[in-house]
């Protein structure tokens, strides 16, 4: 299956700890995006890699939040000293981008539910 | 402030008549419209989408309808099959700003009802 995973699928932690969620994008693309999810919401923009470069953070991404996509292939979504407000689901999707001012199909994963205690 | 509005949270239809989900948008920068498809457990899946250029897409089942002066989008799918049961985003990008970057609503759930 050449789909987007994420890992680990739920992470249960207590108010405090440090977490870290990993996306692999469809092989290909070169455009990953993460998301927030809360209940009763739709997805929430939190950042944009094009290839390895971080081109975008949504003021949702708070100092505690850091991303990384290394050498442009999977990423991590890293949330230190978690609150109970973060809380949700992380998504993230993936897209190949054809050209500047393309409108790219993005390719969500099953996400990673985070509980914070 | 909300981009992207889905007034109506949930919604359910016989199987066999027509769903009509609406969306409604506050940034006239918007100028590409999608529809999205999520089943529990599982990531948003794209569904058809719109550019501004034009005012109806059609798809199967599925029909998007634009009206740039209202500010509205509407999915139409007909006919409604059990299988159709879902969460619908309804989501708006600006392609100007050179990349993917969507505004998502915050969902219609539709039941199908056999």
């Amino acid at each position: 299956d050449t789909g987007v995973s994420q890992d680990p699928r739920h992470k249960i932690t207590k108010r405090g700890q440090n977490v870290t969620f990993r996306c692999d994008p469809i092989s290909e693309h070169n455009r990953l995006y993460w998301y927030r999810q809360t209940l009763g919401q739709g997805p929430e923009f939190l950042t944009y890699f094009q290839n390895e470069a971080q081109l975008e953070k949504s003021r949702l991404l708070s100092d505690r939040f850091s991303a990384e996509r290394p050498k442009g292939s999977f990423s991590t979504l890293e949330i230190q000293r978690t609150e109970q407000g973060d809380s949700a689901m992380y998504l993230c999707a993936s897209s190949l981008a054809r050209g500047f001012l393309s409108t790219d199909t993005q390719y969500f994963g099953p996400g990673t539910r985070l509980t914070v205690l | 402030d909300q981009q992207v509005k889905q007034n109506s949270p949930s919604l359910s239809v016989q199987e066999g008549r027509i769903s009509i989900l609406n969306c409604d948008y506050t940034n006239s920068m918007f100028d590409y419209f999608l529809w999205y498809k999520k089943y529990p457990a599982e990531g948003p899946t794209f569904l058809i989408s719109i550019s501004s250029i034009k005012d109806k897409n059609e798809d199967g089942r599925f029909t998007v309808f634009l009206n740039k002066s209202a500010k509205h989008l509407s999915l139409h799918i007909v006919p409604s099959q059990p299988g159709d049961s879902a969460v619908y985003f309804c989501a708006a990008s600006d392609v100007k700003t050179s990349y993917d970057k969507v505004i998502f609503g915050p969902g219609t759930s539709l039941s199908v009802i056999p």
